[in-house]
């Protein structure tokens, strides 16, 4: 029982580059969501799935793209990576939306350079 | 902009020393979570308040949610080594429900 598994780790990106964060819940939840997380700044939501099928933008959605696969997949895709998008990556689910608690994934730490 | 603010953003204390941490939004929140992260690792969920001036008991931490349900506190009594890390509160509004708002979360730490 993996719980939420974020794939890759770590990444290294040039500026322009385009690459694809993996996220697989093996919980059954209906939720699912991206955040980003800087020094200072929080949990900052990406993109939000409240269940498959749906996407929904978050606060800072420019510069993404998501796909909700399936009831357990949901990746995150930077199309053409800037730096300013060097941050910690949190893939999160939940039960519900909003009401039930979220179980966050291992995180992905992107540096684009 | 910050849909819910957090303070203090950090918060040095020695050890046994009691530690709070606030949470406000400018709009009624249909309920507050309240997330730990220790040092490099990821968020994890602590407790959940729905009711207006609801207040839940974890050992020696305390949480309330006020009465108009706008504001939220974690309260932790005689802190230990083991309580460092950094303390998020997350809200959602019944407008937005799938959103969870986090606060820019409060970062301990407990000197021995």
């Amino acid at each position: 029982n993996a719980g939420v598994t974020q794939t890759p780790k770590f990444q290294v990106l040039k500026t322009g580059q385009s690459m694809t964060l993996q996220c697989a819940q093996d919980m059954n939840h209906n939720s699912m969501y991206w955040y980003r997380q800087d020094p200072g700044m929080g949990l900052r939501l990406i993109y939000y799935s409240a269940s498959e099928g749906t996407t929904d933008k978050g606060e800072v959605p420019n510069g993404y793209n998501v796909s909700r696969l399936n009831k357990r997949e949901f990746s995150l895709r930077l199309e053409s990576a800037a730096p300013s998008q060097t941050s910690v990556y949190f893939c999160a689910t939940a039960w519900r939306r909003g009401d039930t608690e979220a179980f966050f994934g291992q995180g992905t730490r992107l540096t684009v350079v | 902009g910050q849909q819910v603010m957090q303070i203090p953003q950090y918060q040095h204390v020695q050890e046994g020393e009691d530690f709070t941490t606030y949470c406000n939004s400018s709009t009624t929140l249909s309920n507050i979570q309240w997330y730990k992260q220790r040092p490099g690792g990821h968020p994890v969920f602590l407790i959940q308040l729905v009711k207006s001036g609801e207040v839940k008991k974890q050992k020696r931490l305390t949480f309330q949610f006020g009465e108009a349900k706008k504001n939220s506190s974690l309260h932790i009594t005689a802190t230990q080594t083991t309580d460092v890390g950094t303390y998020f509160c997350a809200g959602t509004r019944g407008s937005t429900l799938g959103r969870l708002y986090f606060g820019r979360g409060t970062q301990l730490t407990v000197w021995p």
